[in-house]
């Protein structure tokens, strides 16, 4: 079975500031790594996946995610934070067809991102 | 437009009651999935269906129902014997479970309270 946790259920950051959003996973089997944003009262929209190739995942709005397999780590991170990166962020990992899981995605807790003038 | 449209956006369940969520995809995905989200939890898979007529229990299943009769339409049926029914339900799908296609795209969601 897999897992995810997300280490930071809140962080408070400035405006303009680094952040980095923990995600760590455990399986058996190799995994896709998902990055969701989701905003008040709304679903959830795609960041940032890694399915294969290259560690360095860029994705949407500025946001970026490494991928280490050797600390079951997939950590998102953004150099320079908005008002609007304010939303809450989930980790989630699936794995591959071969393992006949009906491609479901196993979410983390979710990280509340405050972004603070 | 292309997407994923659930309704009602609110809904309230008096007690003994069911109740039905509406999901309805037009991107012509295969796989669709139903999802709970309670504070703090992230989100919970109820049920899922990778084809028509065809749907497996998540790992909430109890006390909910589905059907998928069409393949644009996965709807949602909280039972009466859901005793804690409250909580934002997300509604997803994506082509199919094969390889890097599988990318689940999301709803707005429905936010059931109990009277």
């Amino acid at each position: 079975a897999q897992s995810v946790t997300q280490l930071d259920s809140q962080v408070p950051v400035f405006e303009e500031a680094p952040v980095e959003l923990r995600c760590n996973y455990s399986s058996s089997v190799s995994v896709y790594l998902f990055w969701y944003v989701q905003y008040p009262n709304q679903g959830l929209q795609l960041l940032l996946k890694y399915l294969s190739g290259s560690t360095l995942v860029k994705g949407i709005n500025g946001f970026e995610a490494e991928f280490n397999k050797s600390q079951t780590s997939f950590h998102l991170r953004k150099p320079s934070v908005h008002i609007s990166d304010t939303a809450e962020y989930f980790c989630a990992v699936s794995v591959p067809p071969a393992y006949n899981q009906g491609g479901k995605l196993i979410f983390g807790q979710g990280t509340e991102l405050s972004v603070k003038p | 437009d292309g997407g994923i449209t659930q309704s009602p956006k609110y809904l309230f369940r008096k007690e003994g009651q069911n109740v039905t969520l509406s999901c309805e995809q037009n991107l012509n995905h295969d796989a669709m999935y139903w999802y709970r989200q309670d504070p703090g939890q992230g989100l919970r898979l109820i049920y899922y269906s990778q084809i028509v007529n065809d749907f497996q229990k998540g790992d909430i299943a109890e006390g909910y129902s589905v059907s998928r009769e069409k393949k644009e339409s996965f709807p949602l049926t909280v039972t009466s014997a859901q005793k804690n029914p409250t909580a934002f339900y997300l509604c997803a799908s994506s082509f199919n479970q094969q390889g890097p296609k599988n990318i689940q795209y999301f709803g707005a969601g429905t936010r059931l309270s109990v009277l």
